[in-house]
């Protein structure tokens, strides 16, 4: 299996403010065929099912906000809030669908307000 | 637009069987480039994915759970379902339905909590 490691754990960051959540894949998701990155990023606020932001590591889904942006290539990727929003308050996932049908997912980064 | 609503026991006993039903609303199931999607959230524990049904009618599973699980559909009443057998305290956990699009899942029931208890 692809094991998938977020960091940090969590993080407070002030309203505004720039937040940074890492993700590193065990093995590249990138395809040497179509070089893409297999990799989704997902917010999850309370008491709400996971809702996907990004995928193919950079793309924004339709309708997400521009503050969001995902980045990185092979193993290692980042998911970055440019502007943190009370409403960000929310555990963040990475996933990884490179070794699909077997779709694994990070720990969670559990992002607050300071 | 799409919505999908997860249903079923929410108390199991253990050794018994697990089975949820996913009601889609609010468009198709048809297309190829659809998985529709069974994802767990234990307590504590990280995402799991279960399994996918494609339109075709193949099935995946995640090999962790293959012997216990199976997925089927009823795509006239745009539905699909999960059963788990012999299940056990570690299947405790928030179940959810989801569409998988280009493999991402970009659409999520709202979840359902099943807990295994005698």
């Amino acid at each position: 299996d692809i094991v998938m490691t977020q960091s940090p754990d969590s993080l407070a960051v002030s309203l505004g403010e720039r937040a940074t959540i890492n993700c590193k894949s065990s093995q590249s998701v990138l395809s040497s065929s179509n070089n893409r990155n297999y990799l989704a990023w997902y917010r999850q606020q309370p008491g709400q099912p996971p809702k996907l932001l990004i995928y193919w590591a950079s793309t924004r889904e339709s309708g997400v906000p521009d503050r969001f942006s995902g980045s990185g290539s092979g193993t290692d990727f980042t998911l970055t809030i440019s502007s943190l929003q009370a409403e960000d308050v929310a555990v963040y996932y990475c996933q990884q669908y490179y070794s699909t049908p077997l779709y694994t997912f990070g720990q969670g980064t559990k992002l607050e307000i300071k | 637009q799409l919505q999908l609503q997860e249903s079923g026991s929410g108390l199991v006993k253990p050794s018994q069987t697990l089975s949820l039903t996913c009601v889609v609303s609010g468009g198709s199931m048809s297309g190829n480039n659809y998985a529709w999607s069974w994802i767990r959230h234990p307590p504590g524990k990280d995402l799991e994915w279960i399994g996918n049904i494609y339109r075709s009618g193949g099935t995946y599973y995640n090999p962790s759970l293959k012997n216990r699980v199976t997925i089927s559909a009823d795509w006239s009443n745009y539905q699909f379902s999960l059963r788990l057998t012999s299940v056990t305290a570690a299947d405790t956990a928030v179940y959810y339905c989801a569409r998988a699009r280009d493999m991402a899942f970009d659409i999520w029931g709202q979840g359902t909590m099943v807990t295994v208890s005698s």
